[in-house]
């Protein structure tokens, strides 16, 4: 149990539908993160929400929409989306690294997404 | 974020001792180095993170050298669970991280 909860696990759906990710971290924090896994390739961040505004976007394709309405929860809605979208997706939450110690990120487990 | 290059796979036998070096050739003065361990179909999971010279927790230690050029994550008496990737990651450590993951070092624990 990392502290953050991904739904679904697993994912099935046409290119022409539309789906969302949902991500809940009870852990406190004010970052939230999501990361794309393909298989082979290294994770790659896709947006990073700091205190539910969106700071960090890395040419993400529109057809990828996050959404943070608190602090707690982070969302990826989905439409339109290619086979090659196909991917683990990972969410993760973390508080800001100051002097007083390190604070890593936390991970969710992730969807599994697999696109028809 | 400094580059980072790793072993693609080890391969190990339950019971023994594993080191996992990393290169960071470019690692900058405020940079510190980060291991995270994933399972399949699982995120990543925090090991252990260090800045110079050696770190240990309950579950490993964090060689660094002098010109921190490279670090090595070493495992001890590792057991089939241990069986994961190994992410060597570095970076300035501060506010909200962007971690740059790379392809990470695959082991295999054998019986």
């Amino acid at each position: 149990e990392t502290g953050v909860t991904q739904t679904p696990r697993h994912l099935v759906m046409g290119m022409t539908n539309k789906k969302s990710l949902k991500c809940e971290q009870h852990l406190g924090h004010n970052a939230m993160y999501w990361y794309k896994q393909s298989a082979k390739k290294p994770l790659e961040l896709m947006f990073v929400y700091n205190f539910k505004e969106q700071t960090e976007n890395n040419s993400v394709p529109s057809r990828f929409s996050p959404e943070c309405p608190n602090s707690s929860h982070l969302f990826l809605h989905l439409h339109t989306l290619q086979p090659e979208d196909s991917a683990l997706y990972l969410c993760a939450s973390s508080q800001p690294t100051t002097g007083r110690g390190y604070q890593p990120q936390h991970f969710g487990d992730g969807t599994r997404l697999s696109i028809l | 974020l400094a580059k980072t290059t790793q072993p693609i796979s080890m391969d190990s036998y339950e019971g023994q001792e594993v080191n996992i070096t990393c290169s960071h050739n470019n690692i900058a003065t405020n940079d510190y180095i980060t291991w995270y361990q994933q399972f399949p179909s699982q995120g990543p999971r925090f090991i252990i993170q260090g800045y110079k010279t050696k770190v240990t927790n309950e579950v490993a230690s964090l060689f660094i050298p002098a010109d921190r050029k490279s670090s090595t994550l070493s495992l001890p008496r590792v057991s089939l669970s241990d069986t994961a990737v190994y992410y060597c990651l570095v970076g300035y450590v501060t506010g909200f991280q962007k971690l740059v993951f790379g392809t990470g070092t695959r082991l295999l624990v054998s019986p």
